[in-house]
């Protein structure tokens, strides 16, 4: 089965600054990747899919890239609102497999 | 307006039984494929499983964590889906939560539902 790792499983950052979290495959996954937000209490949000596709309603500072093993999410920068989990997701046709998380912390 | 509503979750023994249902609404049953995802408690997300749709082939995957264990179905008169879980271990301790799949993103989710395995 693939592995998706990220990194850092925990990020302190100010209002403002800018944020880029990542996420490695165990094996290339092309760009089958989704990333969701998830706060205390609630259930998960897309916010990107195929790697570098904004989700309709999610704000322009979130955007992704990469492709393969290798890819980042990255907030242009952070908002109050966007202290939170996040992961990433790979997906295939029969299954799916999350990362362990980031937790953005305020600094 | 998409609403997902898991319920039947509850506090069960080791090696017991606990089927928890997807109540959903507000788009094309029919057509959906519905995935269960969990969340230990001050844990990241697993994912468990999902079925497609009848026109796909009612098609159910599996998480290697839970399979020969649970089962998901889907009443498409009641446009709900059911997480059948039997042979509970501890670890299986997760809120469970379903979520509707649109080209493999899991876009629309439920509040979730806790599930307790424990003596």
């Amino acid at each position: 089965d693939i592995q998706m790792t990220q990194s850092p499983s925990t990020l302190s950052a100010a209002v403002g600054d800018r944020v880029t979290i990542t996420c490695r495959a165990s094996e290339s996954i092309s760009n089958s990747l989704a990333w969701y937000q998830q706060k205390p209490g609630k259930a998960p949000k897309v916010l990107i899919y195929k790697a570098s596709t904004l989700e309709g309603g999610v704000p322009s500072r979130f955007s992704g890239s990469g492709s393969g093993t290798e890819f980042t999410l990255t907030i242009s920068s952070l908002q109050p609102d966007d202290f939170a989990t996040y992961y990433c997701q790979h997906y295939n046709s029969y299954s799916r497999t999350f990362g362990q998380g980031t937790k953005v912390e305020i600094k | 307006e998409v609403q997902m509503v898991e319920s039947g979750g509850g506090l069960v023994k080791p090696g017991g039984s606990l089927r928890i249902s997807c109540a959903t609404s507000g788009f094309t049953f029919t057509s959906a494929w519905i995935s269960w995802v969990r969340q230990a408690p001050g844990e990241g997300l697993e994912w468990v499983g999902r079925i497609k749709s009848k026109a796909s082939g009612e098609t159910r995957d599996y998480a290697a964590s839970v399979r020969g264990r649970f089962t998901i179905s889907r009443d498409d008169s009641k446009d709900t889906v059911y997480l059948q879980m039997n042979s509970l271990k501890t670890e299986d301790t997760a809120v469970y939560y379903c979520s509707t799949e649109y080209y493999d993103i899991l876009k629309y989710w439920g509040q979730g539902t806790l599930v307790t395995v424990s003596s």
